[in-house]
């Protein structure tokens, strides 16, 4: 199955400044990336997603790389703001025809300093 | 902004007894999917559902565990006879495709006693 992981547990970014979360996949089959915050007390909301025939999507302050040769994708955040305080997550499908069954990463905790 | 719903928001309930926790997925989508989270750990797949029938489950849907779209807006969770490790956040999410993002409700607080 699908393995999905983070590199830190925790980042701790000055406001204003740029935010990098990575996340480090073990599947070469896996087609399809998402990444997802999550508040305290809330569900996992969606950010911004990506596949796999393209190297970079970017969204409103949000950037997805993926890098299909060393199986690893980042989320950019620019101009950290406290509201990105958060836990952030990628996801995968699980890999298998039709499976559309996510699997998360542990997540990385995000915490802006004003 | 569509959302999916959850109730109750939390839900404490003895061992033993039967728990239904509720959804309303997002009303255009066509799949729908109930995850956990047991506190500090990651989020994980339960079922799927898809054309009224399970489509995927995990190990963890056991016996215990039922899905049900009685109507045509909610989607259930049952478990049948709650254990103490049952005790957890449990999400439903949707999504328009199955290989489409899927949106979170905000989860049901389980605690078992």
């Amino acid at each position: 199955g699908e393995s999905v992981g983070l590199h830190l547990p925790t980042l701790s970014v000055q406001e204003g400044d740029n935010s990098i979360i990575n996340c480090a996949y073990s599947n070469s089959a896996s087609d399809y990336f998402i990444w997802y915050k999550q508040e305290s007390g809330k569900g996992p909301q969606f950010i911004i997603d990506i596949r796999s025939n393209m190297d970079k999507r970017q969204g409103q302050r949000v950037t997805v790389l993926l890098n299909k040769t060393v199986k690893h994708l980042s989320l950019q955040i620019a101009a950290t703001q406290p509201g990105d305080s958060a836990v952030y997550f990628c996801a995968a499908p699980y890999s298998g025809a039709g499976s559309y069954q996510l699997t998360f990463g542990k997540g990385t905790k995000l915490s802006v300093i004003p | 902004e569509p959302e999916v719903t959850q109730t109750p928001s939390h839900q404490v309930t003895q061992m033993g007894q039967e728990v239904i926790l509720r959804c309303v997925p997002i009303s255009n989508h066509l799949y729908f999917y109930w995850y956990r989270q047991i506190l500090g750990q990651k989020v994980e797949f339960l079922v799927s559902f898809y054309n009224n029938e399970i489509s995927e489950k995990s190990e963890i849907f056991d016996d215990q565990f039922s899905v049900e779209r009685p109507d045509g807006s909610n989607f259930t969770l049952k478990i049948r006879s709650t254990k103490l490790e049952d005790s957890a956040m449990y999400f439903c999410a949707s999504s328009v495709a199955g290989d489409q993002p899927q949106h979170f409700g905000d989860g049901t607080r389980l605690s078992i006693l």
